[in-house]
């Protein structure tokens, strides 16, 4: 079965260090997420992004945050400064376009876990 | 906004009883609605969703889940639990946002221990 892959499975890096994490949503797929869940708390959204450009964000989105597709299969998001409250999961999901949007589903990846020291 | 509320972070089952798990949700506009399910060190997996039509939805593993608006409720079934089963159980929900759907926005979600 198509998934959505995601490296690193764990990064551990300092305060104020940038981080990428990468993605590889299902390759027919058009639309592409981040949401992150810090630990005890909800899942949530953070960006999404279609046609090489973010549909919609997040209050959470701020500008240290930004997304890329690099190529034709990878999608990243890039922590320019990571702050200590960045440590999280951070989960990539990808959705494809059906005829109605009843048909979409959004799958998501095993996540990152990312702890800023 | 939509927002979801998830009734019991913890629910214990022996292996054999019936699984309940509570999900309600609040939107002003008609909902998807989805249970995702988080086993241990892996991804999120979709296990159901109600876009349209019929209200009760069966997903994977033998769960299914009732979509009742008068109630705002989408609660999680599975007559019969499995030692297989215990996992995190996240419900979600968003709206239709032009060709595709809106944020999701998720529950605090809830962690099913089965005893056998």
């Amino acid at each position: 079965e198509p998934e959505v892959t995601q490296t690193p499975s764990h990064q551990v890096t300092q305060m104020g260090q940038e981080v990428i994490l990468r993605c590889v949503p299902i390759s027919n797929h058009l639309y592409f997420y981040w949401y992150r869940q810090i630990l005890g708390q909800k899942v949530e959204f953070l960006v999404s992004f279609y046609n090489n450009e973010i549909s919609e964000k997040s209050e959470i989105f701020d500008d240290q945050f930004s997304v890329e597709r690099p190529d034709g299969s990878n999608f990243t998001l890039k922590i320019r400064s990571t702050k200590l409250e960045d440590s999280a999961m951070y989960f990539c999901a990808s959705s494809e376009i059906s005829g109605t949007v009843s048909g979409n589903t959004i799958y998501f990846g095993e996540g990152s876990w990312l702890t800023v020291v | 906004a939509q927002s979801v509320t998830q009734l019991g972070s913890h629910v214990s089952v022996s292996e054999g009883a019936l699984v309940l798990l509570r999900c309600n949700y609040s939107s002003s506009v008609p909902p998807y609605l989805f249970w995702y399910v988080q086993y241990p060190n892996q991804g999120l997996q979709l296990l159901l969703k109600y876009t349209t039509g019929a209200t009760l939805v069966k997903g994977i593993n033998g769960f299914e889940a009732e979509f009742k608006k008068s109630e705002t409720s989408f609660h999680l079934t599975k007559p019969s639990a499995h030692m297989s089963d215990a996992a995190e159980y996240f419900c979600a929900v968003t709206v239709h946002r032009g060709s595709t759907l809106g944020r999701l926005y998720f529950g605090r979600g809830t962690q099913l221990t089965v005893w056998p």
